[in-house]
């Protein structure tokens, strides 16, 4: 399968812990996304790198959040001292150039529970 | 800021009936639209995106319509299917990201 990793697919954890996702995107895709879903909700724009590059943060991440795409293959999403409201699904997608209309590619999520 | 909207009710319809989803969207002008179907715990998965000087665009039973006057985008599924069951979420978006409405669930009833 060529399509969108994510890893782990569930996580618990306890308030105040440090968590870490891992995204593999498609292996020809530059650009990389994260969202964030909560239940009913679309979902959110985290953050975006070109390449190794991150170009954008959204306000929604706030100092606890780090994303990181070394090399600019595979991208981890940490989360610290996670909080109750950080329990959603967190999403990552991955496309090719921009000139096509950006057509993304989703990953599986990573269902995120904070205790 | 930007707002995005879709039909807050669920859409349940008879097999072979067509469903329509509406997106609205306001304060601002997006260059495309797209939309993706999410079925429950997984990911979006891409089906059509139509740009701003397209009224019109089809992938077999699927049609999209987009109206930059009005700033509404209109889903059609004909012949539905109950594996058409999902959740249907209109992205309007300027750039590289995207910005998701909330989703419309549809239930094909056989």
């Amino acid at each position: 399968d060529t399509g969108v990793s994510q890893d782990p697919r569930h996580k618990i954890t306890k308030r105040g812990q440090n968590v870490t996702f891992r995204c593999d995107p498609i292996s020809e895709h530059n650009r990389l996304y994260w969202y964030r879903q909560t239940l009913g909700q679309g979902p959110e724009f985290l953050t975006y790198f070109q390449n190794e590059a991150q170009l954008e943060k959204s306000r929604l991440l706030s100092d606890r959040f780090s994303a990181e795409r070394p090399k600019g293959s595979f991208s981890t999403l940490e989360i610290q001292r996670t909080e109750q409201g950080d329990s959603a699904m967190y999403l990552c997608a991955s496309s090719s150039r921009v000139g096509r209309g950006n057509e993304q590619f989703f990953g599986p999520g990573t269902r995120l529970t904070v205790l | 800021s930007q707002k995005i909207e879709q039909n807050s009710e669920a859409l349940n319809i008879q097999e072979g009936k067509t469903a329509t989803l509406t997106c609205n969207y306001t304060n601002y002008s997006p260059a495309y639209l797209q939309w993706y179907r999410q079925d429950p715990g997984r990911g979006p998965v891409f089906l059509l995106l139509i740009r701003e000087n397209e009224k019109e665009k089809r992938k077999e039973r699927l049609k999209v319509t987009f109206d930059t006057t009005l700033k509404q985008s209109l889903f059609h599924i004909t012949a539905s299917q109950p594996a058409d069951s999902a959740t249907y979420l209109c992205a309007p978006s300027l750039g590289y990201k995207l910005s998701f409405g909330a989703g419309t669930t549809v239930t094909v009833r056989a």
